[in-house]
């Protein structure tokens, strides 16, 4: 069975520009989370689908937004980069057992 | 909303030693409680879980025990590897639909000394 997966694995941009980051989760699970882990920092919630739908979202400004495609996968977009946006950008899936996250790799945002 | 501390943030344990790392939270509503560890470079795994109807459990070397009274919970880990080395990250969830939202403590660095 595939697990998670997410695109790109780095993405470099400079300040102002959009990221779009890419997440796909485990098959026949229909939440997706999406959680920023800056250097040296912990995991910070950012927002979470569930059959398409955003149901709840961390503390995070609106340039920070998303969305799910029916067929499970999620989008993540930044817009206007800001330089402390660079981070470690994880999404994960919910598995059938309420509560356990299947993780991706992540995708490395850097911005200059 | 829901606020977890995670103590110590750095911990060094002799191979063979027991590791204990505490976290408490702050909504008593919060009822679901993973533990999750992530080795350098990786992506964060869940290692145990507990719920708020049982007060510890067990998987081979890791244990995970749970206060209600007090808002703590704690991950046990004896006869330490270096494999263990990693940092560790305790969470909590409050029972809306679910656990749509984990709010993660700041993570404990754990190095195991050969």
């Amino acid at each position: 069975e595939a697990g998670v997966t997410q695109s790109p694995t780095h993405l470099i941009k400079t300040r102002g520009q959009q990221a779009t980051l890419r997440c796909s989760p485990i098959s026949g699970h229909t939440s997706v989370y999406w959680y920023q882990q800056a250097l040296g920092l912990g995991l910070q919630f950012l927002l979470w689908y569930d059959e398409g739908e955003e149901r709840n979202r961390g503390n995070f400004p609106p340039r920070f937004s998303g969305r799910q495609f029916p067929n499970y996968s999620s989008e993540l977009n930044v817009n206007a980069l800001e330089l402390e946006d660079s981070a470690l950008y994880l999404c994960a899936g919910l598995a059938g057992g309420p509560g356990e996250q299947y993780f991706g790799p992540g995708t490395r945002l850097t911005v200059t | 909303g829901e606020n977890v501390e995670q103590h110590p943030s750095t911990l060094s344990v002799q191979e063979g030693d027991s590791a204990v790392i505490k976290c408490t939270y702050s909504d008593s509503a919060s009822n679901y409680f993973p533990w999750y560890k992530q080795e350098l470079g990786k992506r964060p795994q869940l290692i145990i879980d507990i719920r708020s109807n049982v007060g510890e459990k067990k998987d081979q070397r890791i244990a995970v025990t749970l206060n209600k009274t007090a808002k703590h919970f704690s991950l046990h880990i004896t006869e330490t590897q270096p494999e263990d080395s990693a940092v560790y990250f305790c969470a909590a969830s409050l029972p809306n639909f679910g656990n749509e939202k984990l709010t993660f403590g700041t993570g404990t660095r754990l190095t195991i000394i050969p």
